[in-house]
């Protein structure tokens, strides 16, 4: 059972919109904004496509976003496309002493 | 370019040790936390740990699961780091990828490139 937690999957059509959660408490998501978002591709390492919350590293598409409030975090992805297809992964600080870094479970992302 | 590379991994009988290696270049390795995250077959992404960087005394945090067996070191001269895993379980088995951290003492900041994995198998 992961620390953070995320839906096991999710679906939308081409060019709709989903929100991914990813659940933790006030010792990490809720505490700090070092919440990372991750998207794997089945054989690929995971690539980073969000950090501190919502920002977006250089050459990643501003379809990704992502928002905070209390204790979940969110990862929308817009205009959904063919390429979206792929398991997705929150990261969390934690200000707990036997953990340092959360990891959500994964959802996985089909594209209809 | 930025570039993470491991190696070592393998078959192995449980019991028994192994050691992987993260090769990188491209950035300047002695100023960051590297850290190591495997995965399951079929199964989600587990944190495994890091090493901060010398700046931040070098210091090493792990996962409950990887406590006591596993310790990781680096080598800043040769920008790589190291996992040296012993009394290695089945349940051990998985993809073992190096990552590089974030620059401050607060390795989870960010984790903005990763190698492409090594596989290890822990079996008789």
């Amino acid at each position: 059972q992961s620390a953070l937690t995320q839906p096991a999957s999710m679906s939308g059509p081409l060019g709709q919109s989903i929100s991914i959660s990813c659940t933790g408490s006030s010792h990490d998501v809720g505490g700090f904004d070092f919440v990372s978002w991750y998207q794997q591709k089945p054989g690929k390492a995971p690539q980073l496509i969000l950090y501190h919350v919502n920002k977006r590293p250089s050459g990643v598409s501003d379809r990704f976003s992502g928002s905070k409030s209390d204790n979940t975090a969110s990862l929308t992805i817009s205009g959904l496309q063919a390429e979206d297809e792929a398991d997705y992964y929150c990261i969390s600080y934690s200000s707990s002493t036997l953990l340092d870094i959360l990891v959500g479970g994964g959802t996985k992302v089909t594209v209809l | 370019e930025v570039e993470l590379v491991e190696s070592g991994g393998g078959l192995v009988q449980p019991g028994r040790s192994l050691r992987l290696s993260c090769a990188t270049s491209g950035f300047s390795f002695g100023d960051y936390v590297m850290s190591w995250f495997r995965q399951a077959p079929g199964k989600g992404l587990e944190w495994v740990g890091f090493i901060r960087s010398r700046n931040f005394g070098g210091t090493t945090e792990y996962a409950a699961s990887v406590r006591g067996r596993f310790t990781f070191s680096r080598d800043d001269s040769k920008a790589i780091a190291y996992m040296e895993m012993n009394t290695l379980r089945t349940e051990d088995t998985g993809v073992y990828y190096c990552s590089r951290g974030g620059r401050g003492v607060i390795a989870a900041e960010m984790f903005d490139f990763w190698g492409q994995g090594t596989l290890v198998t822990v079996s008789s």
